[in-house]
């Protein structure tokens, strides 16, 4: 069974550009996270999909972030414009069942230069 | 206050120690306790759940004090590829959303 697969591993961008990252959760899994791991913090949750239904977006920093998953498979989450303390690692993560245990993927290291 | 903390470490012990977490929670209401592991650069991954009566798994033990809000990890026999990051967790709710600490840096040493 594939894991959780993110898209880039990395990427460094300047301050004001557009960044998109995606995620392929584990087939048939309808629960959809991104979490977000700023430099020397705690991992935060930032959103969660039910299959293309956002049941929690309590998380998102503010209005430059914007994530969809169309279709209820993968998703993307885009960060427009990107400022500096956007850097961090993001993390998607998958389960089968809302309280099931979750599947992380590898992370994306966005830095904002 | 944060919703969970712990103590950042790093702990560094030798090869055979036994080792212990603790980690406090301010939700109350909170019904589902983990611990995940995150290795350097790499994704958090489930260790074990913690159940209220705590469990055992292999050299591992989690426990769950209601009253106090605090749980702990224990583990014996440490060895050097437990080295990592051991993040307590907890899920808020009933959404599905994980809450994670700081986590604790461990270093096993030779």
């Amino acid at each position: 069974e594939a894991g959780v697969t993110q898209f880039p591993s990395h990427s460094v961008i300047e301050k004001g550009q557009t960044v998109t990252l995606r995620c392929d959760p584990i087939s048939g899994h309808d629960n959809l996270y991104w979490y977000r791991r700023v430099m020397g913090k705690e991992i935060k949750f930032l959103l969660h999909f039910v299959k293309e239904s956002k049941q929690d977006e309590s998380g998102m920093p503010n209005n430059r972030f914007l994530a969809e998953r169309t279709g209820g498979t993968y998703s993307t989450l885009k960060v427009q414009p990107a400022e500096l303390e956007d850097s961090g690692v993001y993390f998607c993560a998958s389960s089968q069942f809302f309280d099931g245990p979750l599947h992380f993927g590898n992370g994306t290291r966005l830095t904002v230069t | 206050r944060k919703e969970v903390e712990q103590d950042p470490g790093p702990f560094n012990v030798p090869e055979g120690a036994t080792v212990a977490f603790n980690c406090t929670y301010s939700n109350s209401a909170s019904q589902s306790f983990f611990w995940y592991r995150q290795d350097c650069r790499k994704e958090p991954k489930l260790l074990m759940s913690v159940y209220s009566s705590g469990n055992e798994d292999g050299r591992f033990t989690a426990q769950l004090n209601r009253a106090s809000q605090y749980i702990s990890l224990l583990f014996r026999d440490s060895k050097l590829s437990d080295s990592a990051t051991y993040l307590c967790v907890f899920l808020s709710g009933n959404t599905g959303k994980l809450i994670f600490g700081q986590g604790t840096t461990l270093q096993v040493k030779p």
